[in-house]
């Protein structure tokens, strides 16, 4: 069954706004990864985190490992057109050797 | 110089018919992955090969059967085609078992 619920489901912003995201679970992660989705693409990966309270960026992208290990959020800065697609958590539990995917946030923007 | 290719891109066919996936994956990765999409955007894992050793089987119908030729190969072959089997198929490669994953363009598939 779904392991990971991700929030929001679908976003609508201007752009230049922030936006963040984000994932949870009531299990225990070892790794936490994003990804987005564009239209007739497969996933991209933007961003890994491998250790509780790991911070990393991706240019305006930013992502962090929750320190519950239970938990991850992503946040874009100063949205732009080309930032539109589906945003897909996805997280490796302790002692998985699978990803286990959100739902996907689908982020609209407004220019 | 594409990393994780896949053919088709697009497969229509009629219910009942026998159709193959194609995957190929140029990164020296030695772990590749079958994932189904569905009209609802959600992943889920089906297959997970290791140099060519099955790894992972989700519970997916004895339809659906992976082949692995060599480890940048992992095809997949589906008898019997349903009209639940209609979804966008994405093939995937990472090195071991629980680092990166990346994704291939993905097929979609529509059974008639």
């Amino acid at each position: 069954g779904q392991q990971l619920n991700q929030s929001p489901q679908s976003m609508f912003i201007q752009e230049g706004e922030d936006v963040s995201m984000n994932c949870t679970s009531s299990s225990i992660f070892n790794t936490w990864l994003w990804y987005k989705q564009e239209p007739g693409e497969g996933p991209v990966l933007l961003i890994a985190l491998y250790k509780a309270g790991e911070l990393t960026s991706n240019g305006r992208l930013t992502a962090q490992f929750g320190i519950t290990r239970k938990d991850s959020f992503l946040n874009i800065s100063a949205s732009i057109p080309s930032d539109v697609g589906i945003y897909f958590c996805a997280g490796i539990i302790q002692g998985a050797q699978k990803l286990v995917f959100g739902q996907g946030t689908r982020l609209t923007i407004n220019p | 110089d594409t990393a994780v290719s896949q053919t088709p891109k697009y497969l229509v066919t009629q219910m009942g018919n026998d159709k193959s996936i194609k995957c190929e994956q140029n990164l020296g990765h030695d772990t590749m992955y079958w994932y189904k999409q569905d009209s609802k955007k959600f992943l889920k894992i089906m297959f997970s090969y290791n140099n060519k050793e099955l790894i992972i089987n989700e519970t997916v119908p004895n339809r659906f059967s992976p082949k692995s030729p060599d480890k940048a190969h992992l095809n997949l072959h589906i008898n019997s085609l349903e009209l639940g089997d209609s979804a966008v198929y994405f093939c995937a490669s990472a090195t071991g078992f629980v680092y990166e994953q990346y994704f291939g363009p993905g097929t979609r598939l529509t059974v008639t």
